[in-house]
């Protein structure tokens, strides 16, 4: 069973479409996150959902909205698209409860979804 | 200066080496740390924790300093199968914010 799963895998789009990616977890985690890694392989936050609130909005454009319907789920909707934005998008998850207990913050990575802008 | 930094490599050595790794980290509010390993075209997975007296798994050990700030890995007898980037991860904040170091690229060779 595949813990973090996203979905597309694989997505190449005009530039000024608008596109989704759907992600699901099921690990029973409280938290979820985006990440977005560029061609120079840096892999930054973009959003973190504490069981369906938002948590941490990273500078990002407002061009990309996160939707969390329950906590299972964190859903990306990117309007307009851009070559720029052009990466690999993942999505993660994690329990919450503080740093405390390493093995709560562990991070687990769905296999990313690598769009394309054209 | 970046929250988290590595060098970026890439390592180049030899099977049976021993090579070794380190990340410094700015904010000294960090609670835990993490290295991972991702392999190209693959999501980053989780190597191992990094505790404060440091750890051993297999050929892999990893020690923290917060003295002075940094996390450490070190590889033993490297097999090609070791080849990827590994990434050192710090969290801090009961809502743990995550920060991704940029990785370091190891290359085993035959």
């Amino acid at each position: 069973d595949t813990a973090v799963s996203q979905t597309p895998k694989y997505l190449v789009t005009q530039m000024g479409n608008d596109k989704s990616i759907k992600c699901e977890q099921n690990l029973g985690h409280d938290t979820m996150y985006w990440y977005k890694q560029d061609s120079k392989k840096f892999l930054k936050i973009m959003f973190s959902y504490n069981n369906k609130e938002l948590i941490i909005n990273e500078t990002v454009p407002n061009r990309f909205s996160p939707k969390s319907p329950d906590k299972a789920h964190l859903n990306l909707h990117i309007n307009s698209l851009e070559l720029g934005d052009s990466a690999v998008y993942f999505c993660a998850s994690s329990q919450v409860g503080g740093a405390s207990t390493s093995a709560g913050n562990t991070i687990y990575f769905g296999e990313g979804s690598w769009l394309t802008v054209v | 200066r970046k929250e988290v930094e590595q060098d970026p490599g890439p390592f180049n050595v030899p099977e049976g080496a021993t090579v070794a790794f380190n990340c410094t980290y700015s904010n000294s509010a960090s609670q835990s740390f993490f290295w991972y390993r991702q392999d190209c075209r693959k999501e980053p997975k989780l190597l191992m924790s990094v505790y404060s007296s440091g750890n051993e798994d297999g050929r892999f050990t990893a020690q923290l300093n917060r003295a002075s700030q940094y996390i450490s890995l070190l590889i033993r007898d490297s097999k090609l199968s070791d080849s990827a980037t590994y990434l050192c991860v710090v969290i801090r904040g009961g809502y743990q914010k995550v920060t991704f170091g940029t990785g370091t690229k190891l290359q085993v060779i035959p």
